[in-house]
């Protein structure tokens, strides 16, 4: 079983709506968390931090649930441009700065 | 500023056939990572390295793999001898001390490698 496991959908949904992935996370030593974006064929970026209370970076929203073991993240008036992989990381307190990659949501926004 | 560089591209290669995959990580990071990515297992870390000593390796998956950093700048990942389970795209990443903590991994392009 994958450390970090996420649906992998796709998630087809239309511009404007608003749309949720989870992600969660079997070890409980888990102390970092992120979600980064590939676009097709492209390499993996960085979209953002997961932080304990919660963030919000524009249209995107990460949640932490340490209880039940998940991130979430969450985006608001989805664009065509949204359309990419979104790639839930872990990084646990044991294993130094070894990130740890879900395998991916794919995200299909559509006209 | 120049970003992560790998090379090459893409390889096409036969089973049996010695692969080197080269990184240039961004000038000024202390950690390098290579990582490998395919349909059924997603992006696997294979091993990282911090001021050019390897920390990690749990990840590569068997004696056929090698890694080196002989100096800041450049990382190879050999495969010898490869087989066609290794068709795969394999990144290369770098980060600054400061910044790794906080996730932020620069990626190069990746070296989509396919053994016949």
């Amino acid at each position: 079983r994958k450390e970090v496991e996420q649906d992998p959908g796709p998630f087809n949904v239309p511009e404007g709506a608003t749309v949720a992935f989870n992600c969660t996370y079997s070890n409980s030593a888990s102390q970092s968390f992120f979600w980064y974006r590939q676009d097709c064929r492209k390499e993996p970026k960085l979209l953002m931090s997961v932080y304990s209370s919660g963030n919000e970076d524009g249209r995107f929203t990460a949640q932490l649930n340490r209880a039940s073991q998940y991130i979430s993240l969450l985006i608001r008036d989805s664009k065509l441009s949204d359309s990419a992989t979104y790639l839930c990381v872990v990084i646990n307190s044991n294993s130094g700065y070894a990130l740890n990659f879900g395998k991916g949501t794919s995200l299909l926004v559509t006209p | 500023d120049a970003g992560v560089i790998q090379s090459p591209r893409h390889e096409v290669t036969e089973m049996g056939q010695e692969v080197t995959l080269r990184c240039k990580p961004i000038s000024g990071h202390d950690y390098l990572f290579w990582y490998r990515q395919t349909m059924m297992r997603g992006l696997e870390l294979l091993i990282y390295f911090n001021n050019n000593v390897p920390i990690d390796d749990s990840g590569m998956p068997e004696d056929r793999f090698s890694a080196k950093m002989p100096n800041a700048s450049f990382s190879n990942l050999k495969i010898q001898p490869s087989e066609p389970r290794d068709s795969a795209v394999y990144f290369c990443a770098s980060s600054l001390e400061a910044r790794v903590g906080v996730g932020e991994l620069f990626f190069g392009e990746g070296s989509r490698l396919t053994v016949l």
